[in-house]
């Protein structure tokens, strides 16, 4: 079951913003990860941030994580066309004796030349 | 880096027939292999996780004799969809986690399906 909520479930900028994506999510973590998704494509891991961390970078990328909150965000800074993508979180934990990965609803990024 | 290949990445077929879609950890050993299910516009749904050398763990929903999932390998897993129907069309994703750690899951490119 999705375990994630995602907003916006759709965000369309200009090339050269910023994007912000937030992800909640209901149970306790080991990690959250963030996946970028092409359209009819797998999935592309970017980042990981583990229950201890608050926040992360990675190039333009920037997660943070709010364990009391239970949320996450995701900061694309300098948006390219090439950003356009499906971005979904997707939470670490245990389900009964194995881990496993739970995705939330995704939010479609558009990004305008 | 690590490499997950999933094969085929497009299958056509009639109604009845069944259909297995690879997944090969390239790189590195998996002991534990994911298999998700995606709808249009829709995110990913975890159908069953695969273990090596012992039966396949299905989430709640997915039917086990329709779905048949091998993982003979630390490096092979296989998904059987058993007598396919058009209700069965969808994109089909495998994952591996590497042995060890707080390591990300890397995800095959996806088996389109389509059932006629």
């Amino acid at each position: 079951s999705q375990q994630g909520e995602e907003d916006p479930q759709a965000l369309s900028i200009q090339e050269g913003e910023n994007a912000t994506m937030n992800c909640s999510y209901k149970t306790s973590i080991n990690n959250l990860q963030w996946y970028r998704q092409n359209s009819g494509r797998g999935l592309v891991h970017l980042i990981l941030i583990r229950s201890n961390e608050r926040e992360k970078h990675s190039g333009r990328l920037r997660v943070t994580l709010d364990t009391s909150k239970k949320s996450s965000s995701l900061l694309i800074t300098a948006s390219r066309a090439a950003d356009t993508a499906s971005y979904f979180c997707a939470t670490d934990s245990l389900s009964g004796s194995a881990r496993q990965l739970t995705f939330g609803s995704g939010t479609q990024l558009t990004v305008l030349p | 880096g690590a490499v997950v290949s999933q094969h085929p990445s497009w299958v056509i077929c009639k109604s009845g027939t069944s259909v297995k879609i690879e997944c090969r950890s390239l790189d590195f050993q998996a002991t534990t292999m994911f298999w998700y299910r995606q709808f249009p516009k829709q995110s990913l749904m975890l159908m069953a996780t695969s273990n090596e050398g012992s039966k396949a763990t299905y989430e709640q929903g997915v039917e086990k004799d329709k779905f048949l999932i091998n993982h003979a390998s630390l490096t092979l897993s296989t998904l059987t969809v058993t007598s396919a129907h058009p209700e069965d069309s969808s994109f089909y994703i495998c994952s591996a986690r590497p042995v060890g750690g707080d390591q990300p899951q890397h995800f095959g490119d996806g088996t389109r399906l389509s059932i006629l």
